[in-house]
């Protein structure tokens, strides 16, 4: 069975500094997609970035970036250069097939 | 380019009353997926439908609950008499294919239904 697990509850990190969101995943398919979504306060989901099982470059779209470690299992969200807008509810998310897995996400929260 | 249309935004019922919570995925996507949201907790898969057929409903409470995305107009969530614990906020998501390797899911902003 898939499984998508985010061990960090809530996390902090000051202005203009670059903070990393874990996420490590579980699944027996050898092909899949790992996605992360931003969901502010006002409660939308945002995709952010996407990361192919078998892309050999780990993804960026603009100030976010994919640590993609596969034999790790893991697909750690970057936000570099910080901003006050960040501060929002994160989930990572996998998508082999039917389901898509969600984690129980992180909670950022950006310092002035 | 209209993104996933969700509605209502707000429900409120009271227990034993019916809720149907509507959405019409983005033009030329023929997959929605129906996740639902417990306060603080994270998206929960329930159903995943493509026009006139159930995918998969493994996520999708044995009673009371039923989808359906007929082949003309929007796909519907519905949760016959409702009780407190259904108060969540239910997101719908459209795609345009499916299988590995796939695109991200586009998302609706939710209904939020409250049961009093």
């Amino acid at each position: 069975a898939q499984k998508i697990t985010q061990t960090q509850p809530g996390m902090f990190v000051q202005e203009k500094e670059a903070v990393t969101l874990d996420c490590t995943y579980d699944t027996s398919d050898p092909s899949y997609g790992l996605f992360w979504y931003k969901q502010p306060s006002s409660g939308e989901m945002i995709f952010l970035i996407y990361q192919g099982s078998y892309d050999q470059q780990n993804a960026t779209e603009g100030r976010y970036s994919l640590n993609f470690q596969k034999a790790r299992k893991s697909a750690n969200l970057v936000i570099s250069a910080s901003q006050l807008g960040d501060s929002a509810m994160y989930f990572c998310a996998m998508g082999p097939g039917n389901q898509f897995y969600f984690g129980t996400g992180t909670s950022l929260t950006v310092i002035p | 380019n209209a993104g996933v249309m969700q509605n209502p935004r707000h429900l409120v019922r009271r227990r034993g009353q019916e809720a149907r919570l509507r959405c019409s995925p983005m033009k030329g996507h023929s997959h929605v997926y129906w996740y639902r949201q417990l306060p603080e907790e994270g998206l929960k898969f329930m159903v995943y439908l493509q026009k006139e057929n159930i995918i998969d409903e493994s996520g999708m409470p044995k009673e009371r609950f039923s989808a359906e995305f007929p082949k003309e107009g929007p796909s519907i969530l519905r949760i016959q008499q409702v009780v407190r614990g259904d108060s969540a906020a239910y997101f719908c998501a459209s795609s345009p294919r499916t299988g590995p390797n796939t695109g991200e899911l586009f998302f609706g902003e939710g209904s939020r239904l409250t049961v009093l």
